[in-house]
């Protein structure tokens, strides 16, 4: 089993439209979260950390389940730029490491 | 902002070369990382390091070294450079220390194709 788990898409969404997308986490010691946003061919940018508490970053809203182990990510109002793969990350128990998840491909159309 | 500066983001080679790929990053940060990207498998970690000459395995550093001789640069050396390594790699700095994990900055990426 994969340490960070991503359904890969691609998420077929209309413009202005919400979606929606979780990740799992297997390592319950995991405490640092983040979402990455990757274009095509370019580097992964970070997008947001993901807080306990939730938490939002004007159109984007992340959200933390630790009893469940999993994260989420809410896009409102989605954009063409939004088309994108995102990459759900999950720290590691000892050290500054993160594990990366596959990704989830979102693509926002007219 | 942070600025991770990869030497070169197209690189052709031929197999038993040994090849270096350079990273270097202008904001002081202590954690370097080099990772590598393929289809279907994600990013992978190669090797990191938390301060100069300093450098731990990640999780595939087969057919790989590093060197970190100062703060802001971390090479990535294939000592005999194979077709298998035909991929993207990514480098990524972070800052240290402190209980929580703080966010990677990552490099453009050097696509490095080996003939």
């Amino acid at each position: 089993r994969k340490e960070v788990e991503q359904d890969p898409g691609p998420f077929n969404v209309p413009e202005g439209a919400t979606v929606a997308f979780n990740c799992t986490y297997s390592n319950s010691a995991s405490q640092s979260f983040f979402w990455y946003r990757q274009d095509c061919r370019k580097e992964p940018k970070l997008l947001m950390s993901v807080y306990s508490s939730g938490n939002e970053d004007g159109r984007f809203t992340a959200q933390l389940n630790r009893a469940s182990q999993y994260i989420s990510l809410l896009i409102r109002d989605s954009k063409l730029s939004d088309s994108a793969t995102y990459l759900c990350v999950a720290s590691r128990a000892a050290g500054n490491k993160l594990t990366f998840g596959g990704g989830t491909r979102v693509l926002v159309k007219p | 902002d942070v600025k991770v500066t990869q030497s070169s983001r197209y690189l052709v080679k031929r197999t038993g070369e040994k090849v270096f790929l350079e990273c270097v990053q202008d904001m002081d940060h202590e954690n370097m990382f080099w990772y590598r990207q393929d289809p279907g498998l994600g990013l992978r970690l190669i090797y990191f390091s938390y301060d100069v000459k300093m450098k731990e395995k990640g999780d595939i550093p087969e057919g790989y070294s590093v060197s970190r001789e100062k703060k802001e640069r971390f090479s990535l050396i294939l000592e005999s450079a194979s077709t298998n390594q035909t991929s993207m790699y990514l480098c990524a700095s972070s800052l240290g220390g402190g209980p929580s994990n703080q966010p990677q900055h990552f490099g453009d990426g050097t696509r490095l194709s080996i003939l």
